[in-house]
């Protein structure tokens, strides 16, 4: 079965701070992993995705997520956050088949 | 394209009261997925079909609620009867198969039951 830990479930920041968030996951196949955001009052959508190749991925809005295999984890970094980056953000593995979604990390962005 | 599309986005009914949601998945993706959100639980998932046919259903809570996926393009969601503790946001999510094609995710279902 795959499962996926994420570390703080709330995270409070001052505009231009650098973000990290953890996410650990547990599959015992070839992964692939999301992070996806949800602001206030949203559907999630995808901000980033990891399926093979270069384990540091980029993606919108600055984000980035680096792999790394030896401790099946996948942190979500941006260097410099904003108040508009206030939302919850999932980690999300997928097999074969099923997208499995940890609890989730509410940010919150102060100006 | 016009993404997943899920009806309504709000639903407010009485308990005991049978609910339908339906969701409209984007067209080529063959795979759909139901999931609830509640605060308590985070993300479940429901449900999930492919080509048409439920592959597992082990995240419904219990007979009262039912999927369908009559076609390529539709699919329901249904409680009956409906209970408070059902309250929760629905999301319909589509796909293509492999695993490592991203969810594209719906608005979401509202569903409060008094």
């Amino acid at each position: 079965a795959q499962s996926v830990s994420q570390h703080n479930h709330h995270v409070i920041l001052s505009e231009a701070a650098s973000l990290e968030l953890g996410c650990n996951y547990s599959y015992g196949g070839t992964v692939n992993l999301f992070w996806y955001v949800q602001y206030p009052g949203q559907h999630l959508q995808l901000l980033l995705k990891y399926f093979s190749g270069d384990p540091l991925v980029k993606g919108i809005k600055g984000f980035e997520a680096e792999f790394i295999k030896s401790k099946f984890s996948f942190n979500l970094r941006k260097p410099s956050v904003q108040w508009s980056d206030t939302a919850e953000y999932f980690c999300a593995v997928r097999g074969y088949s099923t997208l499995t979604f940890g609890k989730g990390t509410m940010l919150l962005v102060s100006p | 394209d016009a993404g997943v599309i899920q009806s309504p986005r709000h639903e407010v009914t009485e308990m005991g009261q049978e609910v339908t949601l339906r969701c409209k998945p984007i067209s080529g993706h063959n795979s759909l997925f139901w999931y609830r959100q509640t605060m308590m639980r985070g993300l479940e998932l429901l449900i999930y079909f492919n080509n048409n046919v439920p592959i597992d259903d082990s995240g419904m809570p219990e007979d009262r609620f039912s999927a369908k996926m009559p076609n390529a393009s539709f699919s329901t969601l249904k409680i009956q009867p409906s209970e408070p503790r059902d309250s929760a946001v629905y999301f319909c999510a589509s796909s293509l198969q492999q695993g490592g094609s991203p969810l594209h995710f719906g608005n979401g279902t509202r569903l409060t039951v008094t």
